[in-house]
């Protein structure tokens, strides 16, 4: 079978770090992504790792450990819109993407 | 001008009926997704099209028809609407061919289908 596991939710407040995990047991693996989705809008982009290592896009970071089978999206200086569901997603089959069940993130004043 | 479209963006319908949603990306990528939303907020893919090929089409009951009559557009017809369909339809678009794929989706909207 196919899994990615992340937590269901984290709280944290304005200014914070937040790291969010993802554990992935997939069939094939080509690159981990990470998306944002607000309540009520469409998921969008954040960051892609195909290779080891860390991706830094602005407050947003991301790491990737293919041995581990690990990933990790890191948000920087945190920012009330910066609530929101956070999804890993893995592409097993070169643009198939298998998405995690996403992390409700909740920031506090 | 919206990247990836879709109409409608909610349908509200009875039980048995038979719907549509139309999507359409004017980012000249050659692969399009119907991806499904349930009430947790899990996205599941249920099919792909690259350059208007079926590419990938995940365990859905065949009540659920996509169709792509040019790379630009993906239809998803269902058939006999069940109260378990109710959820948000998302369209997706990549460009997957030349060996450049980034991991990277474009969403539409979605469309919240709600079956009574």
């Amino acid at each position: 079978g196919q899994s990615l596991e992340q937590p269901s939710e984290v709280t944290a407040v304005e200014g914070a770090i937040v790291q969010i995990n993802c554990t992935y047991q997939t069939s094939g693996f080509y690159g981990l992504s990470w998306y944002q989705q607000h309540d009520g809008g469409a998921p969008t982009f954040l960051s892609y790792n195909a290779l080891d290592g860390l991706e830094e896009t602005g407050r947003f970071s991301s790491f990737l450990s293919r041995s581990d089978s690990y990933g990790y999206l890191l948000l920087q200086e945190l920012q009330m819109k910066d609530s929101a569901s956070y999804f890993c997603a893995v592409d097993n089959q070169g643009g198939k993407l298998i998405f995690g069940q996403g992390t409700e993130l909740s920031v506090k004043p | 001008d919206t990247a990836v479209s879709q109409t409608p963006k909610y349908l509200v319908t009875q039980m048995g009926n038979d719907k549509s949603i139309k999507c359409e990306q004017n980012l000249g990528h050659d692969t399009m997704y119907w991806y499904k939303q349930d009430s947790k907020k899990f996205l599941k893919i249920m099919f792909s099209y690259n350059n208007k090929e079926l590419i990938i089409n995940e365990t859905v009951p065949n009540r659920f028809s996509p169709k792509s009559p040019d790379k630009a557009h993906l239809n998803l017809h269902i058939n006999s609407l069940e109260l378990g369909d109710s959820a948000v339809y998302f369209c997706a678009s990549s460009h997957i061919g030349g060996g450049g794929n980034t991991g990277e989706l474009f969403f539409g909207e979605g469309s919240r289908l709600t079956v009574l």
